[in-house]
């Protein structure tokens, strides 16, 4: 069964802190893995699509990595519209859909 | 271009009922996903269809089930609801079955 752990839950920074966020993944056949960034209230937005150990993306302040076993979001100097839960998603194909994890609650304290 | 849109915004319903969600895909996409999403978890996938054809599901009861139609937009079904059925529903749209998906703004449906 596959298995998605988020790490932190919660994270209070201030701003210009910087951070990471961790995503620990058991998937068997990993076809890629998603970042995604949840607005309370709101769907999902996506960030990021990694495919292969080793990929790292970049969107401002934000940079994502991946290993076999996990993917790190970090984040570099905050501001607090940065603020929102962090979701990540492994996907082992297609039509089997996204497997979220919880989510880290990020909070950027101006 | 537009984005995903979902109808209504907000439900009520009572124990019991059947409720149906509306999801409009952006445009160019053949794949919708619906997730249920209860508060403070992530979203857990109900099913997915490409193309007209269920080509995934979830582990959800057959109460729940779903259309997409020839434009592509989609319905999720819901009978008998229960008081666990209250949570977020949204609904994704992708290219095809293995790439990114986008979300809509997701329905708020609250059982009493």
């Amino acid at each position: 069964e596959d298995q998605v752990t988020q790490s932190p839950e919660a994270l209070r920074l201030q701003e210009g802190e910087s951070s990471s966020l961790n995503c620990s993944y058991t998937v068997s056949g990993l076809r890629g893995l998603f970042w995604y960034r949840q607005d309370p209230g709101k769907g999902p937005e996506f960030l990021f699509t990694l495919y292969s150990a080793g990929e790292e993306k970049e969107k401002e302040r934000l940079k994502a990595t991946l290993t076999k076993k996990e993917s790190f979001l970090h984040i570099t100097a905050p501001k607090p519209e940065d603020s929102a839960t962090y979701l990540c998603a492994p996907s082992g194909g297609g039509a089997d859909g996204l497997t979220f994890g919880k989510g880290t609650h990020l909070i950027i304290q101006p | 271009e537009t984005g995903v849109t979902q109808s209504p915004t907000h439900l009520i319903k009572t124990r019991g009922q059947q409720v149906t969600l509306r999801c409009s895909s952006q445009s160019g996409h053949n794949t919708v996903s619906w997730y249920q999403q209860a508060l403070g978890q992530g979203p857990q996938f109900i099913f997915q269809y490409y193309r007209e054809e269920e080509n995934g599901r979830g582990n959800f009861p057959p109460r729940f089930s779903g259309l997409q139609f020839p434009n592509y937009s989609s319905e999720l079904n819901v009978n008998a609801l229960e008081l666990d059925d209250s949570a977020l529903y949204l609904c994704a749209s992708s290219l095809d079955p293995n790439t990114e998906a986008f979300f809509g703004q997701g329905t708020r449906l609250t059982v009493v």
